[in-house]
């Protein structure tokens, strides 16, 4: 099966830094979206960008899907971006998302 | 729009007990809707897929008697946890993707926290 691997597993950032998380993935995909899942468990829908770039307010992704990898910006960062970032795939002839491994973001004030 | 919710947020039950966990799209109709497993600081692990009217397909590793799946609507579907024992305890999370517009990007619900006791 597809292997989707992210990283960091872990950061943490001061209030108001940037960063940059990373998606690799080992085959083509149809799909891939980002996620955020806040202390509560609610998966937050950040970005459907199965290739090209996109960006949302304080947050922006880039896929280069030729190159089986995507990344994820978060630019002036605030103690409520604070919570687990889940990238998933939808592998070429699957009907369904395949999570990575995530990355864990801590923001202190 | 994309409003996907689930009933109940989480629940207690003693083991042996089954019990029924229900997700809805509120403000589409669902093509395909899917249910998810998180362990503790672990990510998502698809349980099974299923289309309304149609019987679920389930992951591998993952018991069909022992988690029914029924989706009855193109805005509800169910899973029943059968006999539920302590290593059931998980975060259960539902997903569903729109008919109407991109079939592909899926949106989730709440969650469901389950404690078999």
């Amino acid at each position: 099966g597809i292997q989707v691997e992210q990283s960091p597993p872990d950061l943490i950032l001061q209030e108001g830094a940037n960063s940059t998380l990373r998606c690799n993935f080992s085959d083509s995909v149809n799909n891939l979206q980002w996620f955020h899942q806040n202390p509560w468990g609610q998966l937050i829908n950040l970005f459907y960008i199965p290739s090209g770039t996109k960006q949302n307010g304080r947050l922006s992704a880039t896929t280069v899907a030729t190159e089986r990898y995507s990344l994820l910006y978060i630019s002036s960062s605030q103690t409520t971006d604070s919570g687990v970032y889940f990238c998933a795939v939808e592998h070429v002839g699957a009907n369904n998302l395949f999570f990575g491994t995530g990355t864990r973001l801590t923001v202190i004030p | 729009g994309a409003v996907v919710s689930q009933h109940p947020s989480w629940v207690i039950c003693k083991s042996g007990t089954s019990v029924k966990i229900e997700c809805r799209s509120l403000d589409f109709q669902a093509t395909t809707m899917f249910w998810y497993r998180q362990f503790p600081k672990q990510s998502l692990m698809l349980m099974a897929t299923s289309n309304e009217g149609s019987k679920a397909t389930y992951e591998q590793g993952v018991e069909k008697d022992k988690f029914l799946i029924n989706h009855a609507s193109l805005t509800l579907s169910t899973l029943t946890v059968t006999s539920a024992h302590p290593e059931d305890s998980s975060f259960y999370i539902c997903s569903a993707s729109r008919r109407d517009t991109n079939p592909y990007e899926q949106y989730f619900g709440p969650g469901t926290r389950l404690t078999v006791t």
